[in-house]
């Protein structure tokens, strides 16, 4: 079955900087999510890219997908301490199920 | 805005029992889930619900591991004997269509196994 992988498996940066996570996926997809979780607590979606597009945005967040290289990469503008979290990509293979990779955890320092 | 609630939040049992996790997805989503977490890894597939039964399930999903929806509102997960290793959060999560619609989880039960 497919697989998102995130990489950096953690990060750690400076509060106003950017932070970019990326995702990795092994089979095609009809569309790519991204989810957060704080400590402890169930995962809330962010933001979802279907197959055929590039680029999305939503706020502070930019998501690209590259279907060719099978990624995407999250970039998280001007963070803040509030944005410290685990980070994870979804793949949705035009079944049911979603495929989590084992996430990104963000640390933003103040 | 409408939530997807999980109780417990917290379940502490001995191994070889069994236990019942609760969940009451959001009102009009027909399709469920059951995820789980053992701690600082990666988010695991057990299960997915729809129409009264189960669509899909993965490896771990095995026989000790079963699910209902009891009353059209509750969505349960059973494990009949559990082990250490089931020590785990659980996640339900809930969505209403298929497609696009992304999914709606719980904050989850974190099941430990003594």
């Amino acid at each position: 079955s497919q697989q998102g992988e995130e990489d950096p498996q953690a990060l750690s940066i400076q509060e106003g900087e950017n932070a970019t996570m990326n995702c990795s996926y092994k089979t095609s997809i009809n569309n790519l999510q991204w989810y957060r979780q704080n400590s402890g607590r169930g995962l809330v979606h962010l933001i979802l890219i279907r197959s055929n597009e590039r680029e999305k945005h939503s706020g502070r967040l930019r998501v690209t997908l590259d279907t060719s290289k099978k990624s995407s990469s999250l970039l998280i503008t001007a963070s803040r301490a509030a944005d410290t979290a685990s980070y994870f990509c979804a793949t949705d293979d035009y079944g049911q199920n979603f495929v989590f990779g084992p996430g990104t955890r963000l640390s933003v320092l103040p | 805005e409408p939530e997807v609630t999980q109780t417990p939040s917290h379940q502490v049992t001995q191994m070889g029992q069994e236990v019942i996790l609760r969940c009451v997805p959001i009102s009009n989503h027909l399709y469920f889930y059951w995820y789980r977490q053992i701690l600082g890894q990666k988010v695991e597939f057990l299960v997915s619900f729809y129409n009264n039964e189960i669509s899909e399930k993965s490896e771990i999903f095995d026989d000790q591991f079963s699910v209902e929806r009891p009353d059209g509102s509750n969505f349960t997960l059973k494990i009949r004997s559990t082990k250490l290793e089931d020590s785990a959060m659980y996640f339900c999560a809930s969505r209403p269509i298929l497609g696009t619609s992304p999914l709606h989880f719980g904050n989850g039960t974190r099941l430990t196994v003594t």
